[in-house]
């Protein structure tokens, strides 16, 4: 089992509409959560951080902690054909970060 | 947010010599870097943790010996890759968090990333 799980994908969805991805993570001892979100051929950048359970929101992103589940989450509002890349979970417990393999969100115009 | 300035961004070299890239902290002091490695269509695999003034500490199956890692300042982390053939072709990424953060639970800034090809 890997530490931190993502959907591979492909997700499509049409322009407008709600994206949701998902990652769940094995290390209970995990502190701080991000999302990167990474265009082909690009390094990651941030989009959200979320430390604490519950929900999180940042414009168009809402990113939201179930410590219990071992379950974190990106909700993208109002996607947009810009939205389209690859989006990375990151998992952190004494400051070293295990990312998951990344799910691959395709916005149709 | 802060910067972390990458460079090469490309480089092509020949099997079996040497190649640099650098990482830089523009506008932070960075204790630890971390150095990834990420074939097409993959994730981020962690190859090291740089450590400022200390020995890097590299993952499981990655030779320090090939890939030798330079942390000299609170600015600065390199990375060689040392008689490089054409299977180290791949895009190398460093990362960086901010000391003022601390290690609990900072967020990391990447470089923009190194694409290396050994013909």
């Amino acid at each position: 089992q890997k530490e931190v799980e993502q959907n591979s994908g492909p997700l499509s969805v049409p322009e407008g509409a709600i994206a949701s991805l998902n990652c769940t993570y094995s290390d209970r001892g995990s502190q701080s959560f991000f999302w990167y979100r990474q265009y082909s051929g690009k390094s990651p950048e941030l989009i959200m951080s979320i430390y604490s359970n519950g929900d999180k929101e940042d414009g168009r992103f809402t990113a939201q902690l179930n410590k219990a589940s071992q379950y974190v989450s990106l909700l993208i509002r109002d996607s947009q054909p810009s939205d389209s890349a690859t989006y990375l979970c990151a998992v952190t417990n004494a400051g070293k970060s295990t990312f998951g393999d990344g799910t691959t969100l395709t916005v149709k115009p | 947010g802060a910067v972390v300035s990458q460079h090469p961004s490309r480089v092509i070299c020949k099997s079996g010599t040497s190649v640099k890239i650098e990482c830089r902290s523009l506008d932070f002091q960075a204790t630890t870097m971390f150095w990834y490695r990420q074939f097409p269509k993959q994730s981020l695999m962690l190859m090291a943790t740089s450590n400022e003034g200390s020995k890097a500490t590299y993952e499981q199956g990655v030779e320090k010996d090939k890939f030798l890692i330079n942390h000299a300042s609170l600015t600065l982390s390199t990375l060689t890759v040392t008689s490089a053939h054409p299977e180290d072709s791949s895009f190398y990424i460093c990362s960086a968090r901010d000391r003022r953060q601390g290690t609990v639970t900072g967020e990391l800034f990447f470089g923009e990333g190194s694409r290396l090809t050994v013909l």
